[in-house]
């Protein structure tokens, strides 16, 4: 069992919806990261949290410490957010989720 | 500022062979990441450097993996010799604190034949 959990698997969405990914992990960490990695291969770091929340422009991340338990947000969805979104904690070492395909349709 | 650059993007090389990634950091970034994707499977860390140092070398699978840092600037890993299961993608990723924001990498797509 992977100690970072993600859900769900894959996703699609109208543009326009709001959609949630979650992240659960079972160790110890010092922050956690949520990235997006690009049809072409690309990895871009959206947020690096350790406690509350944080927002860029439509995206919205939220950490619980307590529950183990992360949240990715984006607002007024669009086509160009269509990616596969990854969770990494870190803990004595970087440790990541299989990822959420994210596809959203016009 | 330019972000942090691997070569080759895409490298085909034979069972046996030996292959070397190359990673340059974005400039004064301390810290190193490598980690690799195999198919199928999530992001594995391989290993941190901070500046010329290996600080956390608990991901790299045998030692048929070496990476160096010489002089603290780009970094390299050598694989050598290569077999099947090494085959996925090697990101290398680069932060000026630990922790801190990682900043990736494209990549380098590794197929081992």
């Amino acid at each position: 069992k992977n100690e970072v959990e993600q859900s769900p698997q894959n996703l699609t969405a109208q543009e326009g919806e709001f959609i949630t990914i979650n992240c659960s992990y079972s160790v110890g960490i010092s922050a956690l990261h949520w990235l997006q990695q690009h049809p072409g291969g690309g990895i871009v770091s959206l947020f690096m949290l350790s406690s509350g929340k944080k927002k860029h422009g439509r995206l919205i991340a939220t950490i619980n410490i307590q529950e183990k338990h992360s949240s990715l947000h984006i607002t007024a969805s669009h086509p160009r957010d269509s990616a596969v979104y990854i969770c990494a904690v870190r803990g004595n070492d970087m440790r990541f989720g299989a990822g959420t395909r994210l596809t959203v349709k016009p | 500022e330019a972000g942090v650059t691997q070569f080759p993007s895409h490298s085909v090389i034979e069972k046996g062979q030996t292959v070397t990634l190359r990673c340059d950091p974005i400039s004064g970034h301390d810290n190193l990441y490598w980690y690799r994707r195999v198919m199928g499977k999530e992001i594995k860390f391989l290993l941190h450097f901070v500046k010329e140092s290996k600080q956390d070398e608990s991901g790299m699978p045998n030692n048929r993996f070496l990476a160096e840092r010489t002089g603290g600037t780009y970094s390299t890993l050598k694989v050598q010799p290569a077999e099947l299961e090494d085959s996925g993608v090697y990101f290398c990723a680069s932060s000026q604190n630990s922790p801190d924001t990682q900043y990736f990498g494209p990549g380098t797509r590794l197929t081992v034949l």
